[in-house]
C-alpha cells in the first residue's frame, strides 16, 4: 500500500514565523504535490514537483516555497506565516506522468496562524 | 483554466437509496477523471479513475460514467449506507504537457439510518 505521511496533523504558529510542512512517501513516486483546502474554495494547487530538485508553480504559489532534495520528501515552506495562510494543507504523490496515474493523499496538516 | 462544478453541493438521504452525484467541467481535453472520497478532517481517498477513452468504471457499489465531449461525469452509488457519508470530489486531469488535477468543491453526502 502506498503511504503518504505528513509531519504534523495540527500546527499552531504565530504571524511572521517560518513554517515547514514535511511530506514523505514510501513508494518511490516521481511526482509530489502540495494543496491547500479551504471551505467554499475547495482544493487549490500550491506547488508540485516531478523530480528531485524540480518544482512547478500551481495556482496559488505566493507566500510559499518548496524543497525537494530527496525523491521521497517534499517540503512546503511558509517564509513568513500570515493569518490568511490558516488552512488545511494536503500533500499527494503519484508514480509518474501517465494516463493511469492515481494521486495518493496524506492525512493533511491543519495549520492555524495566530 | 479548467473549471469544475459539482451538483448538488450537499445531499441527505435515508439508507438504501440509489444516488447520483454530478460533475461538469469546462475543458473536455482531459487525460482522465478521478473521483475521490474525503472523510471529515482527513485526506482524500481515490475511488475510481476513468480514462478519457472509457465510458464508465465500476468498483463494488460505485459506478462512474464519463461523457468527455459534453464535459460531464456522474458517480452512482447503489444501495447507500451510513458509512458512505463523506464528501465526494471529482477531479479531471487536464493540461498541456504534464497535466494536473483540478478539483470541484465536492458533494457532501449524509446517509442516515
Amino acid at each position: 500500500d502506498v503511504k503518504v505521511t505528513q509531519s504534523s496533523r495540527y500546527l499552531v504558529k504565530r504571524t511572521g514565523e517560518k513554517v515547514f510542512l514535511e511530506c514523505v512517501q514510501d513508494m518511490d513516486h516521481e511526482n509530489m504535490f502540495w494543496y491547500r483546502q479551504d471551505p467554499g474554495l475547495g482544493l487549490r494547487l500550491i506547488y508540485f514537483s516531478y523530480d528531485v530538485k524540480m518544482k512547478e508553480k500551481g495556482d496559488i504559489p505566493e507566500g510559499y516555497s518548496v524543497s525537494r532534495e530527496k525523491k521521497e520528501r517534499f517540503s512546503l515552506i511558509l517564509e513568513s506565516a500570515s493569518t490568511n495562510q490558516t488552512s488545511m494543507y494536503l500533500c499527494a504523490s503519484s508514480l509518474r506522468w501517465t494516463a493511469q496515474e492515481t494521486q495518493y493523499f496524506g492525512p493533511g496538516t491543519r495549520l492555524l496562524v495566530l | 483554466k479548467q473549471e469544475v462544478t459539482q451538483i448538488p453541493a450537499a445531499l441527505s438521504v435515508p439508507e438504501g437509496e440509489n444516488l447520483v452525484l454530478n460533475c461538469s467541467f469546462t475543458d473536455s481535453a482531459i487525460y482522465n477523471l478521478q473521483w475521490f472520497r474525503q472523510d471529515p478532517g482527513k485526506g482524500l481517498t481515490s475511488l475510481l479513475l476513468i480514462q478519457s477513452s472509457q465510458r464508465e468504471q465500476t468498483s463494488g457499489r460505485l459506478n462512474a460514467s464519463l461523457d468527455k465531449s459534453s464535459g460531464r461525469s456522474t458517480l452512482y452509488i447503489a444501495a447507500s449506507q451510513p458509512g458512505d457519508s463523506a464528501t465526494y470530489l471529482c477531479a479531471p486531469r487536464t493540461g498541456s504537457t504534464l497535466g494536473r488535477l483540478y478539483f470541484g468543491r465536492g458533494t457532501q453526502l449524509t446517509v442516515w439510518p
